[in-house]
């Protein structure tokens, strides 16, 4: 079965630092995977996502994510994190037909001034 | 263009109650969802919609029930509530089924039961 593993429930880092969120599948066939963002009280917003192409995506609010098959990984990057960044952050795989999702625990980030 | 709208945004029950949460979509799209948030899981896949008129059931569908009359509505129904369906609940749409496609979410409506 589909599966994505979140590795860090929780992550700290400081304004105007790099950042890079874990994300790992597990998945038969060619995966199509997604980064959403969930701001406090709010719904998801796509970031970006990967189905086929280049192994680096980028996406919006200045994120990328690299897609590395031989580690059944996706992990999110920014270069310089902004303190409205603060969020969860959820990666899924799309599984199966009908586009069902499977999403990852999610990461919580907090951004120190 | 509102996008995914949920109704209420916040419910309390008790258990056995029963309760309907409305999602409706503007974007004209075919498919339609309900997901489950829980702390430390992630959200996981309720019922969702391919179309006016189709329901299926995703990975945790016990004690909800759903329907699709309008193609631009999605209810999700609990019958009778128990604390376990203490969550978060978002629906979401997409224009098509295929993997690469993009489903848009609602902000989410709160429910606990007591």
């Amino acid at each position: 079965a589909q599966s994505v593993t979140q590795p860090d429930i929780h992550i700290t880092v400081s304004e105007g630092a790099s950042l890079e969120l874990r994300c790992n599948y597990s998945y038969g066939a060619t995966p199509y995977l997604f980064w959403y963002v969930q701001s406090p009280g709010q719904g998801l917003q796509l970031l970006l996502k990967y189905f086929s192409g280049d192994t680096l995506v980028q996406g919006i609010k200045g994120f990328e994510a690299e897609f590395k098959r031989s580690q059944s990984s996706f992990n999110l990057r920014k270069p310089s994190v902004h303190w409205s960044d603060a969020a969860e952050y959820f990666c899924a795989v799309g599984a199966g037909g009908a586009q069902k999702l499977v999403f990852g625990q999610g990461t919580r980030l907090t951004i120190n001034p | 263009n509102a996008g995914v709208t949920q109704t209420p945004k916040f419910r309390v029950l008790k258990t056995g109650q029963s309760m309907t949460l409305l999602c409706a979509q503007d974007m004209n799209h075919e498919y339609m969802y309900w997901y489950r948030q829980d702390p430390g899981m992630g959200l996981r896949l309720i019922h969702y919609s391919v179309g006016e008129g189709t329901t299926a059931k995703g990975e945790v569908p016990d004690g909800y029930n759903v329907s699709r009359l309008k193609k631009q509505n999605f209810l999700l129904g609990l019958e009778s509530a128990a604390p376990s369906q203490t969550s978060v609940y978002f629906c979401a749409s997409s224009s098509t089924g295929v993997h690469q496609e993009t489903q848009y979410f609602g902000p989410g409506t709160r429910l606990l039961v007591l």
